[in-house]
């Protein structure tokens, strides 16, 4: 139990087109989901946090306007990357709590990787 | 801020017993969990402890004590396929109970 899915798994773009990831929480509901990032050979840096059909909130440093997150259900979350360039690139992974777990373990997503040119 | 430190790199051989330290912030602090991550792959959960002492789950067991803000990952009867990256992840009260993450520890097991 507690899968967790993204898609895609792996996306390349040009500079300047959005791309759009999902995240979905497979065989449970998912109270709150997280985004992160993560550079090669660093940790996770956490990008925002989304509840179901509320406005996600941002860790400071992150610009929402490019980073969009939608929480539409408590099985799937999606994160747009608006005008995406180089420095974008990187691994992109969500993460989900289940509402009938306990609130400490987070159930990852195999990740996003992107690659833009 | 909330920071979380711990060591960059350790290097065991197959059957040795490793240790990852993780010292902590306390402010607002909750519990420490232990996640291991392979190459290319997503965090898989390890361990939680919420409160002082030892868990035990098989080969990994992780301690925390509350007072020295400190807690370790150990690892017992190491094998190649331990090879990974190991964060240690304070969580923190406040909204949404989310996790702070240490920089990561890159341990390699030799034959």
């Amino acid at each position: 139990g507690a899968v967790v899915s993204q898609h895609p798994s792996r996306v390349i773009c040009k500079s300047g087109t959005s791309v759009k990831i999902e995240c979905r929480s497979l065989d449970f509901q998912a109270t709150t989901m997280f985004w992160y990032r993560q550079f090669p050979k660093q940790s996770l840096m956490l990008m925002a946090t989304s509840n179901e059909g509320s406005k996600a909130t941002y860790e400071q440093g992150v610009e929402k306007d490019k980073f969009l997150i939608n929480h539409a259900s408590l099985t799937l979350s999606t994160l747009t990357v608006t005008s995406a360039h180089p420095e974008d690139s990187s691994f992109y992974i969500c993460s989900a709590t289940s509402a009938g777990g306990p609130s400490n373990e987070q159930f990852f997503g195999p990740g996003t990787r992107l690659t833009v040119l | 801020g909330q920071s979380l430190e711990q060591p960059s790199e350790v290097t065991a051989v197959e059957g040795a017993i490793v240790q990852i330290n993780c010292t902590y912030q306390t402010s607002g602090f909750y519990g420490l969990s232990w996640y291991q991550q392979h190459d290319g792959g997503a965090p898989t959960f390890l361990s939680y402890n919420a409160l002082d002492g030892l868990e035990e789950t098989g080969r990994f067991s992780s301690f925390l004590s509350r007072s020295d803000s400190y807690g370790y990952l150990l690892l017992q009867e190491l094998q190649m396929k331990d090879s990974a990256s190991y964060f240690c992840a304070a969580l923190y009260a406040g909204n949404n109970r989310k996790l702070i993450w240490g920089l990561g520890t890159s341990l390699a097991v030799n034959p």
